[in-house]
């Protein structure tokens, strides 16, 4: 299966401001997904990235808050945009197994602490 | 919105006892899949199960599809400190974009030496 690079692996920010998180796979693939998962909580899916057109987003995410880029078949970045504490969360990248229904490759995550 | 409902929530026990988690919906999945995440990390797949009534078994984890596709089970047999972790369940409903699951809140194990 797929590797896959994230970074950064984790980040203290200040309110107000943006991150930037970046996926890089070892193989090309058509979509990539983020997902976010809260303290206590599971992972929720944020949006799909597919290569060469918009990202699509899940119920309760837009893009103004969470622009994806998605320039190539291995590479995708996800930015957390005018950040608050309620953002504070684990961003994971992941591509699929095979098909999607599968299973998931995950990125290790990138731990976010707004302050 | 799907819902998984996972349980036990937290789950502490000594080094060689045997365990159960549990995931339920009142949906029926296409698939499921097992995914254990430890701290740091991102979660990585134990396995997928897809028809009902499968068993597939991992060395000493045994995982069971419910014979109507609406639950599973995830056994561990002589549990070892290298088990520790969360371990979430993820479904993939029929109807839904076959990219899209839905995940358990987890099971957090603890296995004491």
């Amino acid at each position: 299966s797929a590797v896959i690079s994230q970074k950064p692996s984790r980040d203290i920010c200040q309110r107000g401001t943006s991150l930037t998180i970046q996926c890089q796979v070892d193989s090309q693939v058509t979509m990539m997904f983020w997902y976010r998962q809260q303290p206590g909580q599971s992972l929720t899916l944020i949006a799909t990235a597919n290569q060469g057109s918009e990202a699509t987003y899940e119920s309760g995410f837009v893009i103004d808050k969470f622009p994806i880029s998605r320039p190539n078949l291995t590479f995708s970045t996800l930015t957390v945009s005018n950040m608050s504490p309620e953002d504070s969360s684990i961003y994971l990248c992941s591509v699929g197994v095979g098909k999607g229904s599968y299973g998931y490759t995950f990125g290790s995550g990138t731990r976010l602490t707004v302050v | 919105t799907q819902l998984l409902e996972q349980s036990p929530q937290f789950l502490s026990i000594q080094e060689g006892e045997n365990l159960t988690v549990y995931c339920n919906s009142s949906s029926v999945f296409s698939s499921l899949q097992w995914y254990r995440q430890e701290p740091g990390e991102g979660p990585v797949l134990l396995v997928t199960v897809v028809t009902g009534g499968e068993v597939k078994k991992l060395k000493r984890l045994t995982f069971q599809f419910g014979d109507a596709r609406k639950d599973s089970s995830l056994h561990i047999t002589a549990a070892q400190p290298g088990d520790t972790g969360l371990y979430l369940c993820a479904g993939a409903y029929s109807g839904a974009g076959s990219y899209q699951l839905t995940f358990g809140k987890g099971t957090k194990l603890s296995v004491i030496p």
